[in-house]
């Protein structure tokens, strides 16, 4: 049931490009992306609504696509600081009993960026 | 500053013994959420609130487990008796649903030890 992100890890150079996976078995209302970094909370860093629509946050970009349930979050010229680990938080499935989606958050995926 | 407010930030607690961990988002809102989560996991969901109304907890919420937010605003949890398995970061987070920003908010986190 939750959400499976793919790579579990990645190792950068300072401006690569990475693209981090996000896969459910439900069908998807929304998904957020969100950046921890070791000993931190999790950040927000955007939602994706469904409709497949695509968004921009610097030079982080992620897409939706509500028919195969997946998102995938884009890093580009990544930087030191995009160093943490990624999670994608879905709301989608069945309703829970206050009516909310339930919201479920992914395996997580580990970005380290060397310089 | 997260917005969000929790103390203590870490706590060594004793196997058997009570603990209770306070969570204060800075301003008002109607929806509070508490989340666990253990190393290398994403957050897990404990128990949300709607006001003062605790609307649904999750099954991970043993009978050890008991939340409150009596005047709609802090919260509480406690856990009574605790043992090895509940060492875990503790996340309060507030839901945000503003057309800019659509996400949860997270705390810095209570980082429970215990031995």
């Amino acid at each position: 049931q939750q959400p499976v992100q793919s790579p579990q890890a990645v190792i950068l150079r300072e401006g690569e490009d990475a693209v981090i996976n996000c896969s459910s078995s439900k069908a998807l209302y929304s998904v957020h992306w969100y950046r921890q970094k070791h000993g931190e909370a999790p950040v927000f860093l955007m939602i994706l609504l469904k409709g497949g629509e695509q968004k921009g946050h610097e030079k982080i970009s992620a897409s939706f696509n509500e028919k195969k349930q997946q998102s995938s979050l884009y890093l580009t010229a990544s930087q030191l600081s995009y160093s943490g680990t990624y999670f994608c938080g879905t709301e989608g499935g069945s309703r829970s009993t206050s009516g909310t989606y339930k919201y479920i958050f992914g395996t997580g995926t580990r970005l380290k960026v060397l310089a | 500053d997260t917005g969000v407010s929790q103390n203590p930030r870490h706590k060594i607690t004793k196997r058997g013994q009570n603990v209770t961990f306070r969570c204060d988002p800075i301003s008002e809102h109607n929806r509070l959420y508490w989340y666990r989560q253990t190393l290398g996991q994403g957050p897990e969901f404990l128990t949300y609130f709607q006001n003062e109304a605790q609307l649904e907890k999750s099954r991970l919420l043993s009978d050890r487990f008991s939340a409150e937010r009596p005047k709609g605003s802090f919260s509480t949890l406690e856990i009574q008796r605790t043992e090895q398995g509940d060492s875990a970061m503790y996340l309060c987070a507030r839901l945000n649903r503003d057309r800019r920003f659509y996400g949860y908010t997270f705390g810095s986190g209570t980082r429970l030890t215990v031995v």
